[in-house]
């Protein structure tokens, strides 16, 4: 079945580093791939979303690319901040797919 | 615009209680969905309703129902509660069923079953 891994959380940073949170996928056919984001508190939001092989999807100095070769779906940023400290979901969903799934999450924290 | 919406924010109930968790969107989506979030496990279906007038199980459906009330709202029913409930529950809505639809959350229920 469809299935993702997500690295194991916490990640801590300080303000400005590099950002990597690996995603990688089991899917038959053509998934999409989705991140999400959610702040303490909150509910999930969309982050950013590819829907087929090599589109990068991108938002608010994020980003990801869709590789089929390596299944993955890495999320990078370039210089995070404090307000960027949440947990972070990798998700998938399916040709017809309303079940959509999701990674077990990772929480960022980021320092001043 | 408020989006998705969920009551109660909080709940503690006793082994054995009933209550219903309600949400309502106002974006006019067609399908609508409850998860429940647990520590180091993401968040898994419980039941969705792709269109007004049908339900479907997810992944975790046991103890659990559903009512789809209109195409606004979707209530989720813990008939007895039982401590292994205890989570927080979101419910998410989207356009329709399709694997670019993007799901809508709401800011859940924290459920805690002594």
């Amino acid at each position: 079945g469809n299935s993702v891994t997500q690295m194991e959380g916490p990640v801590t940073l300080s303000e400005e580093a590099f950002l990597t949170i690996n995603c990688t996928y089991t899917a038959t056919g053509y998934p999409s791939l989705f991140w999400y984001v959610q702040y303490p508190g909150e509910g999930l939001q969309l982050l950013l979303k590819a829907t087929k092989a090599d589109d990068k999807g991108s938002n608010k100095g994020f980003e990801a690319t869709y590789r089929k070769e390596t299944t993955s779906f890495h999320l990078e940023k370039g210089s995070v901040q404090v307000s960027d400290s949440a947990v972070y979901f990798c998700a998938l969903s399916g040709p017809g797919g309303f079940k959509t799934i999701f990674g077990a999450g990772t929480r960022l924290f980021v320092k001043a | 615009n408020a989006g998705v919406t969920q009551t109660p924010k909080f709940q503690v109930l006793k082994t054995g209680q009933s209550m219903t968790l309600q949400c309502a969107q106002d974006m006019n989506h067609n399908s609508m969905y409850w998860y429940r979030q647990d520590p180091g496990m993401g968040l898994r279906l419980i039941y969705y309703s792709a269109s007004e007038g049908t339900t479907d199980k997810g992944e975790v459906p046991n103890g659990y129902n559903v009512s789809r009330l209109n195409k606004r709202e979707f209530s989720l029913r813990l008939e007895s509660a039982a401590p292994s409930q205890t989570s927080v529950y979101f419910c998410a809505s989207s356009e329709g069923v399709g694997s670019s639809y993007e799901q809508y959350f709401g800011p859940g229920t924290r459920l805690t079953v002594t």
